[in-house]
């Protein structure tokens, strides 16, 4: 029952931006957009979330559009630690779960 | 400040056995969800425990069954196991207040059903 769509898999190159787009057409207005992560054969980590403005935090900026159907997470200077599949979510505020899809998986390239 | 933990990392069980798997809260959170992750997939909600009782579940049998204790630590039990519960189980703790709340995960227990 995921709401989103991600591309299934990205490349990009060391040192440089990667930005990793998520279309979410039929959010809701009490929705929120979510972005975690997991690196192979980890635990998914939390990266960031917003509802309408754009966010920042020292892992990851999310541009969400202004009719909030699309977003995109902007990974500022990709490492090849950032080698994972991502994982764009929509989450109501009072949803107890997190409803995962198939992700983006992005290889960074030295 | 302690992250969620899991016990065991790895785990060998036979079809028809009995499981539990352990995991401990993050410090200060009071909820815990788990998921299950078969390989190549997302993962997917199990349930939820908040104060001690199931506050929600997927789509998942009865022999799946968890535990929160006063703590907010956490056990899954799986009875009767099948072939296709081989996957990694992960564990996710949150602060629930007013408003969204992350989930924070560990780093899972594979296991594996033979």
């Amino acid at each position: 029952d995921a709401k989103t769509t991600q591309p299934p898999s990205m490349d990009c190159a060391e040192g440089r931006a990667a930005n990793l787009p998520c279309n979410h057409s039929t959010i809701s207005g009490n929705e929120y957009v979510y972005w975690y992560r997991q690196i192979h054969s980890q635990g998914p980590q939390y990266i960031i979330h917003g509802l309408k403005n754009n966010e920042t935090n020292e892992m990851a900026s999310l541009i969400i559009t202004e009719d909030r159907k699309s977003s995109t997470l902007i990974l500022p200077h990709a490492t090849l630690r950032d080698t994972a599949v991502y994982y764009c979510i929509v989450r109501g505020s009072n949803d107890y779960k997190l409803s995962f899809g198939a992700g983006t998986t992005v290889t960074v390239r030295a | 400040e302690t992250g969620v933990t899991q016990s065991p990392t790895h785990l060998i069980k036979t079809r028809g056995q009995q499981v539990t798997l352990r995991c401990s809260s993050q410090s200060g959170h009071n909820t815990v969800s788990w998921y299950q992750q078969a390989l190549g997939q997302g993962p997917q909600f199990i349930f939820q425990y908040y104060r001690e009782e199931e506050n929600g579940r997927g789509n998942f049998p009865p022999r799946f069954s968890g535990l929160q204790f006063p703590n907010y630590s956490s056990e899954l039990n799986v009875n009767a196991l099948e072939l296709d519960d081989s996957a990694l189980y992960l564990c996710a703790s949150s602060l629930v207040a007013e408003g969204p709340y992350e989930q924070y995960f560990g780093p899972g227990t594979r296991l594996t059903v033979t």
